[in-house]
């Protein structure tokens, strides 16, 4: 296993637009964590899921935002309506059932908003 | 409300020298703390952990220090090498990871 995957690395788009990302974690972890980082700040927690079940959201999560974890493996992050506030970087992690809070980071996706 | 602080925003030390990072936070609900590296365009690699029952961890060249009365954390790295340089940064976790701002630690050859 390679570790936590995110696609697309990068994402340019016109505000207004949707946008969809896509990550895929380790493969005996049973949660997965949504992040989102910017310039010269460190990462802030969006939402996780514990299998399927998304069990926490941040109020950073605007009804803009939605998550998803169908299955319980990969995840989606949608953000409808962009706005150029929603340029930063989108890291997702993922744990473990017994060291839920090791978490390990994909790449991240990079989104501009233009 | 910045639960971790990282009040060092960068850090600039030779090789072979001791790095010490530090982390204050308020929150006293954190089950662990968390010491990540970042190098550019890459996620968070994570480092090394220790419990709130702890007050050291060590792995290899890092060791991890827990002072719960002062609220206060830091990360040693003994010897420092070049490849260290890299932006470090601390978390304290509960159901999620909270995260400082972090510390650039550049390690001149």
């Amino acid at each position: 296993d390679t570790g936590v995957s995110q696609n697309p690395r990068h994402k340019i788009t016109k505000r207004g637009q949707n946008v969809t990302f896509r990550c895929d974690p380790i493969s005996e972890h049973n949660r997965l964590y949504w992040y989102r980082q910017t310039l010269g700040q460190g990462p802030e927690f969006l939402t996780y899921f514990q299998n399927e079940a998304q069990l926490e959201k941040s109020r950073l999560l605007s009804d803009r935002f939605s998550a998803e974890r169908p299955k319980g493996s990969f995840s989606t992050l949608e953000i409808q309506r962009t706005e150029q506030g929603d340029s930063a970087m989108y890291l997702c992690a993922s744990s473990r059932g017994g060291k839920p809070y090791e978490q390990y980071f994909g790449p991240g996706t990079r989104l501009t908003v233009t | 409300d910045q639960q971790v602080k990282q009040n060092s925003p960068s850090l600039s030390v030779q090789e072979g020298r001791i790095s010490i990072l530090n982390c204050d936070y308020t929150n006293s609900m954190f089950d662990y703390f968390l010491w990540y590296k970042k190098y550019p365009a890459e996620g968070p690699t994570f480092l090394i952990s220790i419990s709130s029952i702890k007050d050291k961890n060590e792995d290899g060249r890092f060791t991890v220090f827990l002072n719960k009365s002062a609220k206060h954390l830091s990360l040693h790295i003994v010897p420092s090498q070049p490849g260290d340089s890299a932006v470090y940064f601390c978390s304290g976790a509960t159901n999620k990871l909270i995260f400082g701002t972090g510390t650039l630690l550049a390690v001149q050859p």
